[in-house]
């Protein structure tokens, strides 16, 4: 079973400062997607990035963007510029390519931002 | 204009009752799911549909029953609630046959039993 592990429960940044989340995960297949949601306060779960694993270029929006090591998988984002908005907990899942395939999620990361 | 819609918001409700959590989508997607968020914020799948027809079931109990009366809505009923069914429940939907499928998740439904 493909398994997806955020090894950093909390995590902090000051406002306007580049904050990095971690994620790996555990897969034998050469082609999937990985994604990182978002869940504030309001407890909407919000798509934040995609990223297609066939695709060498890392995925980016806006301040949000990833790093993305398909031989370590390993799936990081970045968050520039951090803004306090930005708080709230982070969920990175696994997809494998073919459609119909459940999502897999992490345990997530909860970010707080420092005014 | 919300994609995915879920009633109600909050629930709270004694032990041993039965109870139903609605779930609706207007962006046309083929594929519905529930899952659950426990206090630790673990997200597990419990169903998934796909054109009305269940295609994921994990270990669930009986007591949780779906219903897709069409494409565009996924109820959830649990039978007998225990305090272990205390937890926020997500609906979410995809369109299947698109390879960047991607999940779109209603606001979660707070369940409280007590």
């Amino acid at each position: 079973a493909q398994t997806v592990t955020q090894s950093q429960p909390e995590m902090s940044v000051q406002e306007a400062e580049t904050v990095t989340l971690s994620c790996t995960y555990d897969t034998s297949e050469s082609d999937y997607y990985l994604f990182w949601y978002k869940q504030p306060p309001s407890r909407q779960m919000i798509l934040v990035i995609r990223q297609e694993a066939y695709k060498q270029q890392n995925a980016t929006e806006n301040r949000f963007s990833v790093n993305f090591q398909k031989a370590a998988k390993s799936f990081s984002l970045k968050i520039s510029d951090s803004q306090l908005g930005d708080a709230a907990m982070y969920f990175c899942a696994y997809r494998r390519s073919n459609t119909g395939n459940q999502f897999y999620f992490g345990t997530g990361t909860s970010l707080t931002v420092i005014p | 204009d919300t994609a995915v819609s879920q009633t109600p918001k909050y629930l709270v409700t004694q032990m041993g009752n039965d109870k139903s959590i609605k779930c609706e989508q207007n962006l046309g997607h083929d594929t519905m799911y529930w899952y659950k968020q426990d206090s630790k914020k673990f997200l597990k799948i419990m169903f998934s549909y796909n054109n009305k027809e269940l295609i994921i079931n994990e270990t669930v109990p009986n007591r949780f029953s779906p219903k897709s009366p069409d494409k565009a809505h996924l109820n959830l009923h649990i039978n007998s609630l225990e305090l272990g069914d205390s937890a926020v429940y997500f609906c979410a939907s995809s369109q299947m046959t698109v390879r960047e499928e991607t999940q779109y998740f209603g606001p979660g439904t707070r369940l409280l039993v007590l």
